[in-house]
């Protein structure tokens, strides 16, 4: 197993336009996490599922951003009509379902979003 | 109100020296707590976990940490820190929410910074 893998590592687009993180998470992890992180801060949680349903919602989660997990493996974040506040690292983890005691967080490497 | 506090934004030291980052919490019930380390460009890789027992855990890289339940803390230590050790430090609790959903509330971190 290679780890969670997050895919584009860094993507520029221009004010406006729509992007698509994906994130692949450990094979056997059924919680997957997407958080956002701006310099200087630590990670803001954004999402997670559990499976294939998304079991909660962060307020900073406007309806330009849309989160899907389809079948319960890779999930994918969308950002609509970006704005220049979206720039952020989007970091993705995985879990499993258990108590904090098995359930650690594994991150992906992040994927940073630059809007122009 | 559930919070973790890092009291230090920045913190230098030699190489060789002792290393202690701070971490304060404020959560009602047990806290899970964790330090998490983020190298620059990287994801966050756990360092190390507490969940009950012995206050005193052992992490990885040489790292360690104490919970002290009465001063609300779980600082991190390193006897002797390498200059691969310069990264920013997360310290985050893990929390249920009103919909007894598990997330992790994160510190703001600590950019340690090495000198040769």
């Amino acid at each position: 197993d290679t780890g969670v893998s997050q895919d584009p590592r860094h993507k520029i687009t221009k004010r406006g336009q729509n992007v698509t993180f994906r994130c692949d998470p450990i094979s056997e992890h059924n919680r997957l996490y997407w958080y956002r992180q701006t310099l200087g801060q630590g990670p803001e949680f954004l999402t997670y599922f559990q499976n294939e349903a998304q079991l909660e919602k962060s307020r900073l989660l406007s309806d330009r951003f849309s989160a899907e997990r389809p079948k319960g493996s890779f999930s994918t974040l969308e950002i609509q009509r970006t704005e220049q506040g979206d720039s952020a690292m989007y970091l993705c983890a995985s879990s499993l379902n258990r108590g904090w005691g098995t359930g650690e967080l594994f991150f992906g490497e992040g994927s940073r979003l630059t809007v122009l | 109100a559930q919070s973790v506090t890092q009291p230090d934004i920045h913190i230098t030291v030699s190489e060789g020296a002792s290393l202690e980052l701070r971490c304060n919490y404020s959560y009602g019930a047990t806290p899970y707590l964790f330090w998490y380390v983020q190298s620059p460009g990287q994801g966050l890789q756990l360092l190390l976990k507490y969940f009950s027992g012995d206050t005193l855990v052992q992490g990885i890289k040489g790292f360690e940490a104490e919970f002290k339940r009465s001063q609300s803390s779980f600082n991190l230590r390193k006897p002797s820190v390498h200059w691969s050790d310069a990264a920013e430090y997360f310290c985050a609790v893990g929390a249920h929410n009103a919909g007894n959903n598990r997330k992790l509330i994160w510190g703001l971190g600590t950019s340690l910074a090495v000198n040769p």
